[in-house]
């Protein structure tokens, strides 16, 4: 059973808009929530994280949103850039017996048109 | 500095083969994992060193599968006997401190066909 959902497979947007990713998660022990960037034949690369102690957090071009209640996490990039066209993946970490995994949604590809 | 690197970067082989993946983290990296991605689906966590010990191995799929990282330094992951439904992704990453004080790094993977 997914425990990180990324229920849209693609996103098209142009270059200059904001791209919104989103994801939601069921498991409510999740505290630590992750962003991961994937180009083609390269491995996932981290890209911003958010603590559940926060709603926000932003890091140039890049912000990420998080409703608790709603068990839903945002990335927004603005003004979005071909170079952001990737594989885009949500992650939580999960902790347990003293080991920590993240937890992947199955990603979601975007497109940045020039 | 040098990231995580694996080897080979693909694999063909026969159902019933075996084939050893090989992960050698950042220097000085205490703490290795290995994930997987079958096509089409999340990418799954397999398993978790510190140094030389298996911190949690809960996610590898069955006794085919055998990780070993000796010394503390390289990986390896085997598969013995393949299945097809091994095929797919394998990715290592990496990390300085247990996540999520420290930043988890992958490797670029190794795409693995099992026909």
């Amino acid at each position: 059973d997914q425990q990180v959902k990324q229920n849209s497979p693609s996103l098209s947007v142009q270059e200059g808009r904001i791209s919104i990713l989103n994801c939601d998660y069921t498991n409510s022990m999740f505290d630590y929530f992750l962003w991961y960037k994937k180009y083609p034949a390269e491995g996932p690369t981290f890209l911003i994280s958010i603590s559940s102690i926060k709603d926000k957090n932003e890091d140039g071009r890049f912000t990420v949103f998080l409703n608790k209640s709603a068990k839903h996490l945002s990335l927004h990039i603005v003004p979005s850039q071909p170079g952001d066209s990737a594989v885009y993946f949500c992650a939580a970490s999960d902790v347990q017996g003293g080991s920590e995994k993240l937890v992947f949604g199955k990603g979601m590809k975007l497109t940045v048109n020039p | 500095e040098a990231g995580v690197t694996q080897f080979p970067s693909h694999s063909v082989i026969e159902k019933g083969q075996t084939v050893t993946l090989r992960c050698d983290p950042i220097s000085g990296h205490d703490n290795l994992y290995w994930y997987r991605r079958v096509m089409g689906k999340e990418i799954k966590f397999l398993l978790h060193f510190v140094k030389e010990s298996k911190q949690d191995e809960s996610g590898m799929p069955n006794n085919r599968f055998l990780a070993e990282r000796t010394g503390g330094t390289y990986s390896t992951l085997k598969v013995q006997p393949a299945e097809l439904e091994d095929s797919g992704v394998y990715f290592c990453a990496s990390s300085l401190l247990q996540w999520p004080s420290d930043t988890q790094y992958f490797g670029p993977g190794t795409r693995l066909t099992v026909l």
